[in-house]
């Protein structure tokens, strides 16, 4: 079992651009989530996925997020046209049950 | 939607001290999780609390369903032992509510 991993790790780009970022769940974990934490604040919940479909989405994902699990087992996480205040350290977390083994998450720092 | 707090915000202590780290929230859980964030961001699981109580190590924790409530106990701390400590509590295995963590520095 080699944990939730993402890529990238840190992520810098400028204002306007699109970035992409993925997840692989823990193998066979039907539940997938994805966060985002700021600065000194504790995660909050973006998006969450049970196998392929998409349960549930947070009013943060605004039209520029949008999320996908095509296969029902990796994601992937795209914000089209940045902004400064989509800088953050974006989580994903995946679970068969109650509880959310989260990855080491992308840190985006947009310029 | 549930509102979840946790005290103190930071917490000073020296190497060998107890400490006890509270989380409380507003509405009836059936899922609440305690996590060790450490300095690179990594969220690492301590327990799955929803009731009960729990030991691992030096580390215990007791949520009291009831009273909504939980516990996170650090005995003879150790520098590893600083970090941010999160507490999330989830309705369903759906979305974690995480409150705003306390930081604890565990000074030698």
């Amino acid at each position: 079992d080699t944990g939730v991993s993402q890529d990238p790790r840190h992520k810098i780009t400028k204002r306007g651009q699109n970035v992409t970022f993925r997840c692989d769940p823990i193998s066979e974990h039907n539940r997938l989530y994805w966060y985002r934490q700021t600065l000194g604040q504790g995660p909050e919940f973006l998006t969450y996925f049970q196998n392929e479909a998409q349960l549930e989405k947070s009013r943060l994902l605004s039209d520029r997020f949008s999320a996908e699990r095509p296969k029902g087992s990796f994601s992937t996480l795209e914000i089209q046209r940045t902004e400064q205040g989509d800088s953050a350290m974006y989580l994903c977390a995946s679970s068969n049950d109650e509880v959310q083994y989260f990855g080491p998450g992308t840190r985006l720092l947009v310029l | 939607g549930i509102q979840v707090e946790q005290s103190p915000p930071d917490l000073i202590l020296q190497e060998g001290a107890n400490s006890t780290l509270r989380c409380n929230f507003s509405d009836s859980v059936n899922n609440l999780q305690w996590f060790h964030q450490n300095p690179w961001g990594q969220l690492i699981n301590l327990f799955y609390i929803p009731s009960g109580t729990k030991q691992n190590g030096r580390l215990s924790a007791t949520t009291v369903a009831t009273e909504r409530y939980s516990l996170l106990y650090i005995s003879s701390s150790q520098t590893t032992d600083s970090g941010v400590y999160f507490c999330a509590v989830a309705q369903g295995a759906q979305k974690l509510v995480f409150g705003q963590g306390t930081r604890l520095t565990i000074n030698p």
